[in-house]
Parts: C-alpha cells; sequence; structure tokens
C-alpha cells in the first residue's frame, strides 16, 4: 500500500521568502507523484507533476519540485512567494499498477503568506 | 472556462434528508470520481466511475450512491446525511484510468442541521 507524508501541517512565511514544502512517500512500487494546490472553497488544481524523466519538475505559478527515489521525497519549492500563494498544498502519489482509482493524497500543508 | 461543474456549490440539509450533488465535466473523459474531503484533510476517495463501470472503495458506507446517466454528468446521493456526513465533495475526471492526472471541481460544501 502506498502512503503519503507531509511533515508539516502549517507553514507560514514572509512575502517574497522562499519556500520548501516537504513530501516523502512509500510505495513498493514506481509510483507518479503529484501536487495540488487548494484556494479556500475552491477544488484542488493541479500545481505539477512527475511521470518519468527529469527528476526537476517545473510547474505554475513559479514552483517547482524535486523527485528523489533513495530520499523517497517530492519537495516542493518556490524561490519567491506572494500573499497569493496562500493556500492548502497536497502531496498526491498514484501507483502505476492500479492507474487512476489509486490516488493517495497526503494531509496537506497550510501556507500563509505573511505581508 | 469551467471543465468540471459542480452544483450547487453550497448545500444545507438537515439531518435524515436526501441530498443529490451533480458534477458535469466538458472534458469527455471516461472517468468520474467522488471524493469527500472533511476539514482540514485530505480528500477520501469514496468511489469512481470508468465509463459505466461502477468502483466502490470498500470503506464508502452504504448512506452513499452514485448514478452516472451519461459521459457528461455524475450524481453523489446521500441518502440519509449525518452530522458527521457534513464536508466538501469534490467531483474529479481524468481521461482515462491511465492517464493519471486529476482534473477537479470547485466542490460542493454540504452542511447537515
Amino acid at each position: 500500500a502506498q502512503s503519503v507524508t507531509q511533515l508539516d501541517s502549517q507553514v507560514p512565511v514572509f512575502e517574497e521568502a522562499p519556500v520548501e514544502l516537504r513530501c516523502n512517500y512509500s510505495s513498493s512500487v514506481s509510483v507518479y507523484l503529484f501536487w495540488y494546490v487548494q484556494y479556500p472553497n475552491q477544488g484542488l488544481q493541479l500545481l505539477l507533476k512527475y511521470l518519468s524523466g527529469s527528476t526537476l519538475v517545473k510547474g505554475i505559478n513559479g514552483f517547482e519540485a524535486e523527485f528523489n527515489k533513495s530520499q523517497t521525497s517530492f519537495h516542493l519549492r518556490k524561490p519567491s512567494v506572494h500573499i497569493s500563494d496562500t493556500a492548502e498544498y497536497f502531496c498526491a502519489v498514484s501507483d502505476l499498477r492500479n492507474y487512476g482509482q489509486n490516488f493517495v493524497f497526503g494531509p496537506g500543508t497550510r501556507l500563509s503568506v505573511l505581508p | 472556462d469551467a471543465m468540471v461543474i459542480q452544483n450547487p456549490r453550497y448545500q444545507v440539509t438537515q439531518f435524515g434528508k436526501p441530498v443529490t450533488l451533480s458534477c458535469s465535466q466538458t472534458l469527455n473523459h471516461n472517468v468520474m470520481y467522488w471524493y469527500q474531503q472533511k476539514s482540514s484533510q485530505a480528500p477520501k476517495l469514496l468511489f469512481h466511475y470508468y465509463d459505466k463501470d461502477f468502483n466502490n472503495e470498500a470503506d464508502t458506507p452504504d448512506n452513499f450512491q452514485s448514478r452516472r446517466p451519461n459521459t457528461s454528468f455524475c450524481f453523489l446521493d446521500i441518502r440519509s446525511p449525518g452530522l458527521g456526513d457534513a464536508a466538501m465533495y469534490l467531483c474529479a475526471t481524468s481521461r482515462d484510468r491511465g492517464a493519471n492526472v486529476l482534473t477537479f471541481g470547485a466542490g460542493s460544501r454540504l452542511t447537515v442541521l
């Protein structure tokens, strides 16, 4: 079975500062990895995904993530955050064997960007 | 242009009074999912349709049912809502089972009085 851990439930950061949101996963097989963002009272929006190839993945809104297979991590980073980045961020893993019905989401990290 | 549309965005119901939430998609995706998201928690998959093939998660209560009359529409029926069913309900689609990218709607927030 797969699982996703997001160690930080809340991350406060000042505007224009860098941020890293941590994600670790466990799986016995190869997986796809995703970061989704959820703004208040909205659905989830895909930020970026790792399917294969380069381990550094760039997404929307200036975010990027790096897949580290040896550490089973997929941390999300942004060099300079804006107030508008305040949201909940979910890391997710999908098992290659079970296709679309086997998405597992982490518990989420609430990013608060302070002026 | 919204591609996965959920209605209503906010639904208030009374304890035990049935409620139906709807989801429509313009993407012509084969797979449609219903997730339940309680406050400050990760989305939890209730069930999904692959075309007309219904797939229920093992721990989804019988109180939750779903219908997919055609490719574009999917409904979530809660037969007798309890206080514990208050949550955001998220509809998502994917092109196929192997597509592995979910497109979400904006969600329907259910309040149970």
